[in-house]
């Protein structure tokens, strides 16, 4: 069990907007502590997609933004398009001195 | 640009140990800390641990500690994770990534595959 709660799987249109949750708790995201995101393609490692809650690094789509409130975070993604077919995780830290992970989300594009 | 190069597949015995390098090229290899994540088939990312090369020091995520050790050789720009007592469960895509605070992991190796079978 991850100590960051996202959905199994979410999907979506070509061209239509979607988001995926990441619920953490007061010793990981609600204390204040950055949340990531990556981008995982079949059989590839994963990709940094946003950092910093919000940040995208260089050569990322601005169709990937990332947000940040209370003890949870959300990767938006609009426009959506067939390539963005992959599994999305959010990453913190946890006061128990570890880095925490989401369970993965699959993103289907319809 | 920094690079994340790991070594190759593994076939391990339970009961035996693997040990897993992580060659950096780019950036400066003691200045930024290299943590380890493994991915089970069809399964989600798990943090086993990190070392900073620079200080020498490892911390490990409470679920491997005491089975997994982490190392870096600055004079090669290699880090090093070995996991010992091997068991099914640990069959696994062992990856290496370099974190920057505040700035994620970034970038990671290509992943090596570990199985463990009898």
């Amino acid at each position: 069990q991850s100590v960051l709660t996202q959905p199994p799987s979410v999907s979506g249109a070509p061209g239509q907007r979607v988001t995926i949750s990441c619920t953490g708790s007061s010793s990981n995201i609600g204390a204040g502590y950055d949340v990531h995101w990556y981008q995982q393609l079949p059989g590839t490692a994963p990709k940094l997609l946003i950092y910093g809650n919000s940040n995208r690094p260089s050569g990322v789509p601005d169709r990937f933004s990332g947000s940040k409130s209370g003890t949870s975070a959300s990767l938006a993604i609009t426009g959506l398009q067939a390539e963005d077919e992959a599994d999305y995780y959010c990453q913190s830290y946890d006061s128990s001195l570890s880095e925490v992970f989401g369970g993965g989300t699959k993103l289907t594009v319809l | 640009q920094v690079q994340l190069v790991q070594s190759g597949a593994e076939v391990k015995k339970p009961g035996s140990s693997v040990k897993v390098s992580c060659k950096a090229s780019g950036g400066t290899f003691s200045s930024y800390t290299i943590s380890w994540v493994r991915q089970a088939p069809g399964q989600g990312l798990e943090w086993m641990g990190r070392i900073i090369p620079i200080l020498g020091i490892a911390n490990y995520a409470q679920k491997f500690q005491g089975r997994v050790t982490i190392t870096a050789d600055k004079s090669t720009s290699t880090a090093y994770m070995e996991l010992s007592s091997l068991r099914s469960e640990d069959t696994a895509v062992y990856y290496c990534a370099r974190s920057v605070p505040f700035r994620g992991f970034d970038p990671w190796g290509q992943g090596t595959l570990v199985t463990v079978s009898s």
